[in-house]
């Protein structure tokens, strides 16, 4: 079952400007992850917030979490062309810690 | 530290025929994942293990596909016979304890072709 969808599904923007993609999930969650894939290659961590938590930074990320509705955002600043890759959520499921993912935002970065 | 390897990273089978894609997750992760992703779509989960046992394959095509964990380190999925819809990359994942808030590692991923 799918536990992220992600909105919207393809976003392009100009290097130096800033990209939001948003998250909702469906059942209860420990945490929520969010990954980005460069084409033809695997899935990188970039950051985890778990349920207790509103609101995260990892360098140019900042992640927030809204459990009442659900939902969850992804702001990348200050883009750059090496942004360029799609990006997916994955919700960790309360019950079954089965890690599900939506279908990802694909971004584009224009120099 | 290592990643999680996997091999091959490419195959490009006819249908009906068999494929093997191996893993080797990060040292000490005692969960195991192999995820499905179809071009335009997000990962699937199709088995996760804990050591060397199963803990969901409720996703896993089981009339085809197969895995196993035998010594509780490396995997191995296979399919047999593949079909063309079986066409998609097959990523391995691990983690050290299936506990809160621990990340998931993923490998580079075996992108298989089916024609």
């Amino acid at each position: 079952s799918q536990q992220g969808e992600e909105d919207p599904q393809a976003l392009s923007i100009q290097e130096g400007e800033n990209a939001t993609m948003n998250c909702s999930y469906k059942t209860s969650i420990n945490n929520l992850q969010w990954y980005r894939q460069n084409s033809g290659r695997g899935l990188v961590h970039l950051i985890l917030i778990r349920s207790n938590e509103r609101e995260k930074h990892s360098g140019r990320l900042r992640v927030t979490l809204d459990t009442s509705k659900k939902s969850s955002s992804l702001l990348i600043t200050a883009s750059r062309a090496a942004d360029t890759a799609s990006y997916f959520c994955a919700g960790e499921g309360s019950n079954d810690y089965k890690l599900s993912f939506g279908a990802g935002t694909t971004v584009t970065v224009r120099a | 530290e290592a990643g999680v390897a996997q091999s091959p990273r490419y195959k490009i089978i006819e249908k009906r025929q068999s494929v093997a894609f191996w893993c080797n997750p990060i040292s000490g992760h005692a969960t195991l994942y192999w995820y499905q992703q179809i071009l335009g779509q997000g990962p699937k989960l199709l088995i996760q293990f804990q050591n060397n046992g199963v803990v969901d394959d409720s996703q896993l095509p089981k009339d085809r596909f197969s895995a196993e964990r035998l010594k509780g380190v490396d995997s191995t999925l296979k399919i047999q016979p593949a079909k063309l819809e079986d066409s998609a990359v097959y990523l391995c994942a691990s983690r050290p304890l299936r506990d809160l808030g621990n990340t998931i590692y993923f490998g580079e991923g075996s992108w298989l072709t089916v024609v």
